[in-house]
């Protein structure tokens, strides 16, 4: 069983559009949790980390239920800028500080 | 400037050879990480160093090789039994302690061996 899971899509959606990503983690003993964003052929990049409270960043979303081992991404209002891949990614401490990353969800908005 | 520099961004190779990726942080951070990444595919961790002179297995360290003689520096060395070596290679580091602490990546490193 995979450490994180990610739709891969792909989503397209038009301009303006809201949409939301879903991923689920395996280890209970999980602690830190982020969504990151890869362009293509580039590095991943830090969208937000995601706390209990949940929180957001302008257009942004995100939450986490550690009930259900769930975190999830919301994008509203959504530009072009936007396409792009989402990472979905842990923190397990227990396993000697590792981060362990979902395969990715592609978005693509349509103007 | 802080961050994670990766030399070179591109490099080509012939099999049967070793090659070493460089990877250098000014974050002052003390882990750091080698993934690799194929087409379509999630990152796989290589190796990782929490600490100077001490690292770790990841989940396909097979056929690569790493040191940390510095804090600054954890440079990676893909052999010659690495059987498909052809990949994007992406190094990482974070601070460790009570978090959470985000992890910071270089530019990658694009490996093409034929």
């Amino acid at each position: 069983r995979k450490e994180v899971e990610q739709d891969p899509g792909p989503f397209n959606v038009p301009e303006g559009a809201t949409v939301a990503f879903n991923c689920t983690y395996s280890n209970s003993a999980s602690q830190s949790f982020f969504w990151y964003r890869q362009d293509c052929r580039k590095e991943p990049k830090l969208l937000m980390s995601v706390y209990s409270s949940g929180n957001e960043d302008g257009r942004f979303t995100a939450q986490l239920n550690r009930a259900s081992q769930y975190i999830s991404l919301l994008i509203r209002d959504s530009k072009l800028s936007d396409s792009a891949t989402y990472l979905c990614v842990v923190n397990v401490a227990n396993t000697g500080n590792q981060f362990y990353f979902g395969t990715g969800t592609s978005l693509t908005v349509i103007p | 400037d802080g961050g994670i520099t990766q030399s070179p961004k591109y490099l080509f190779r012939k099999e049967g050879q070793n090659v070493t990726l460089s990877c250098e942080q000014n974050l002052n951070h003390d882990a750091m990480y080698w993934y690799r990444q194929d087409p379509g595919q999630g990152l796989r961790l290589i190796y990782y160093s929490q600490i100077v002179n001490d690292f770790q297995k990841g989940d396909i360290a097979e056929g690569y090789s790493v040191s940390r003689e510095k804090k600054e520096s954890f440079p990676l060395t893909v052999t010659s039994a690495q059987k498909n070596p052809t990949a994007f290679y992406l190094c990482a580091s974070t601070t460790t302690g009570t978090g959470p602490y985000e992890q910071y990546f270089g530019p990658g490193t694009r490996l093409t061996v034929t």
